[in-house]
């Protein structure tokens, strides 16, 4: 089955202190993982993708295929960080833009 | 450029009704995906639309359908409400070429109460 798993549903830090959202997945192939942030009264929006290997507002994410795993990182947590984290998996198999979504972390980041 | 719209924000039904959202995708955009947030259950696709054809579809049961227009724009209509319909229905849109997955630009969604 094709699942995605966000254990934590609430992170809370302080300011300065390193992030680490957890993702794991399920998937038989090779698939596509993306993490959505949705900020306060703003729109889900992709924070990044894991093809691109970008780092997108000091956040970074590795595949790891080994442990099914795509964790988000911040060495550095800032307030305004403060979100809703989503991470979500498409399935590489055909032309889908489908997105699997995990249930989401809240970030709270304590000044 | 504008983003994606929805239409309406929000919607007060009654068990029983029927309901159509309307979504108009970012120009150029020829994938549209629908997808249901509730507290429950959290984010599910419902399906998608890619230059007026179905290309897939989530595990919805058949009230739910939907369709895509020539000009991209896509609606979804839910048929005999149920009170578990409430939720927040998102629209997003991507990928001007045929290939996937793409980055997906989420609407503001419509709120849908089910009374």
């Amino acid at each position: 089955a094709q699942r995605v798993t966000q254990p934590e549903k609430l992170l809370s830090v302080f300011k300065g202190a390193p992030v680490e959202l957890k993702c794991n997945y399920s998937y038989s192939g090779s698939p596509e993982l993306f993490w959505y942030v949705q900020y306060s009264r703003q729109r889900l929006q992709l924070l990044l993708r894991h093809i691109s290997r970008e780092s997108i507002k000091g956040f970074t994410a590795d595949l790891n295929k080994g442990e099914t795993s795509f964790h988000l990182k911040k060495p550095f947590a800032q307030e305004e960080d403060s979100a809703m984290y989503y991470c979500a998996l498409s399935p590489s198999r055909g032309a889908t833009n489908k997105l699997i979504f995990g249930t989401g972390t809240l970030l709270a980041v304590q000044p | 450029k504008a983003g994606v719209t929805q239409t309406p924000r929000y919607l007060i039904k009654t068990r029983g009704q029927q309901v159509t959202l309307s979504c108009s995708p970012i120009s150029g955009h020829r994938s549209v995906s629908w997808y249901q947030q509730t507290p429950g259950q959290g984010l599910q696709f419902l399906f998608e639309y890619f230059s007026e054809t179905q290309r897939n579809k989530g595990n919805f049961p058949g009230r739910f359908s939907g369709r895509q227009f020539s000009n991209s724009r896509s609606e979804m209509n839910v048929s005999t409400l149920e009170l578990g319909d409430s939720a927040l229905y998102l629209c997003a849109s991507s990928g001007r070429m045929r290939t996937a997955p793409d980055t997906q630009y989420f609407g503001p969604g419509t709120r849908l109460t089910v009374l």
